[in-house]
């Protein structure tokens, strides 16, 4: 298997600018999680899905952070607008449900976004 | 509602040496697991070790342990015979086996590895 995949590994946008970050789970995992990562706040969970349902997206920053799961090979995380304290390293990861066998996540390479 | 917390930012260790990172939790659910992943300079997140709150022995992999003390609330990464390659970020997580299974993170503890 290749893993979680996120596109783009690195996008530097404007102020302003709408942003989509994109993730590809392990094929067979039904729970998926998108994070956050900075230096101030460490990693921080924004939203998770179950069988492509939202579950909790108690971490998602404000109403410009949107987050969807169409099918079970693909997520988005949208920004819009973007602004420059949005800079961060963006994880997608994905693991089986809990009561199925270990749950531990496995992580994508991350996006790193600079909004200037 | 779910806590984790790592109170050491940063840990020196001496090549080939063992080391514990601290790790204690916080959870009303009876069912959870407890997880270490290690964070190197490039970036990825590597996962090392699990440990279920129903599991009699603690968990094992190679040269990494978990010390689970279910009444303390800890799970403590142990690393025998430390390498320079173990120089890191390492992150303790927590899940709930309820609502859903939310995966939380500790702030993270940097470890350094001297020769």
């Amino acid at each position: 298997d290749a893993g979680v995949i996120q596109s783009p590994r690195h996008e530097v946008t404007e102020m302003g600018q709408e942003v989509t970050l994109r993730c590809k789970p392990i094929s067979g995992h039904n729970s998926l999680f998108w994070y956050r990562q900075t230096m101030m706040r460490g990693l921080e969970l924004l939203i998770y899905f179950n069988n492509n349902v939202p579950i909790d997206d108690s971490g998602m920053p404000e109403d410009r952070f949107s987050a969807k799961m169409p099918n079970a090979s693909f997520s988005t995380l949208k920004i819009q607008p973007s602004e420059p304290r949005d800079s961060a390293v963006y994880f997608c990861a994905s693991s089986f449900q809990p009561g199925q066998s270990h749950t531990e996540a496995f992580f994508g390479q991350g996006t790193r976004l600079t909004v200037v | 509602a779910q806590k984790i917390t790592q109170t050491q930012p940063g840990m020196f260790v001496q090549e080939k040496e063992a080391v514990t990172l601290d790790c204690t939790y916080d959870t009303s659910d009876p069912s959870y697991g407890l997880f270490w992943y290690k964070q190197p300079s490039s970036g990825e997140m590597i996962f090392l070790i699990y440990q279920g709150s129903y599991d009699q022995q603690n968990a094992t992999e190679g040269r990494y342990s978990l010390n689970f003390q279910k009444a303390r609330k800890s799970a403590n990464l142990v690393i025998s015979a430390s390498q320079l390659g173990d120089s890191a970020m390492y992150f303790c997580a927590m899940r709930d086996d309820a609502g859903g299974g939310k995966l939380i993170f500790g702030q993270g503890t940097e470890l350094s590895v001297k020769p």
